[in-house]
C-alpha cells in the first residue's frame, strides 16, 4: 500500500493567513493525488483533484501542487468557514489511501 | 444534483454481519465506481472498497476476508456486508461515488452513518 503522510497534525492560524498543509506519499504516485476538506459531523468534500484542478463550486482561495511524492495545498486568505480538517488521498493505484488529516485552527 | 444516503442497523453484535446500502438518488448508478469509506471515532478515512456499476469489485487487503460490495442496478443502490466484527470495525460509515474515469476523486458523499460494535 501506498502510505500518505500528513507531517502537521494541526496547524493554527488567523482569519487573512496564508496556510499551506503539506502530503508526502511514499512511492511516486505522478499527479494522482486530491485533497478533502472535513468539518465536524459532515462528510468529506472534495476540494482538488490531480494534484491541482479545483472541483467545480470551490473557493479559488484553494489550490494545489505537487507531483511524484510531495504535495501542497494552499489556502491564500483563510475565511472563518474554512476551519475544519484537511485529507490527502492518493488515486494512483488501489487501495485508495488516506493521509492522516491536518486540522486548521483558530489561533 | 446527486446525493447519496446510507442505511442500516446503528448496532451491531460483535462476531456478527454489518449489512449497510447506499442509496443513490438525483443520478443513475451507472457508468460509475461507487466506494465505501469508513472513519473511526476521532480517527482518519479508510477505504474499504468499491463496485464498479456492472458488478466488479475492489477491496481494501485489510478487509478483504470479510467484505462483501453488491450492487441493484435497477434499485439504484449498492450494499456493503463486513462479517465477524469486532470493536475495532466501529465508525462512521461512508458512501461516495469514486469518479474515477474523470479525476478519480470521490466527489458525491452520504452523511454517514455510525455503527456501533457493542454486545
Amino acid at each position: 500500500d501506498i502510505q500518505m503522510t500528513q507531517s502537521a497534525s494541526s496547524v493554527s492560524a488567523s482569519v487573512g493567513d496564508r496556510v499551506t498543509i503539506t502530503c508526502r506519499a511514499s512511492l511516486g504516485i505522478s499527479s494522482w493525488l486530491a485533497w478533502y476538506q472535513q468539518k465536524p459531523g459532515k462528510a468529506p468534500k472534495l476540494l482538488i483533484y490531480v494534484a491541482s484542478r479545483l472541483q467545480s463550486g470551490v473557493s479559488s482561495r484553494f489550490s494545489g501542487s505537487g507531483s511524484g511524492t510531495d504535495f501542497t495545498l494552499t489556502i491564500s486568505s483563510l475565511q472563518p468557514e474554512d476551519f475544519a480538517t484537511y485529507y490527502c488521498q492518493q488515486a494512483n493505484s488501489f487501495p485508495l489511501t488516506f493521509g492522516g488529516g491536518t486540522k486548521v485552527e483558530i489561533k | 444534483q446527486v446525493q447519496l444516503q446510507e442505511s442500516g442497523p446503528g448496532l451491531v453484535k460483535p462476531s456478527e454481519t454489518l449489512s449497510l446500502t447506499c442509496t443513490v438518488s438525483g443520478g443513475s448508478i451507472n457508468n460509475y465506481h461507487w466506494s465505501w469509506i469508513r472513519q473511526p471515532p476521532g480517527a482518519g478515512l479508510e477505504y474499504i472498497g468499491y463496485i464498479y456499476y456492472s458488478g466488479s469489485t475492489n477491496y481494501n487487503p485489510s478487509l478483504k476476508s470479510r467484505v462483501t460490495i453488491s450492487v441493484d442496478t435497477s434499485k439504484n443502490h449498492f450494499s456493503l456486508k463486513l462479517s465477524f466484527v469486532t470493536a475495532a470495525d466501529t465508525a462512521v460509515y461512508y458512501c461516495a461515488r469514486l469518479n474515477w474515469n474523470d479525476y478519480r476523486g470521490l466527489d458525491y458523499w452520504g452523511q454517514g452513518t455510525l455503527v456501533t460494535v457493542s454486545s
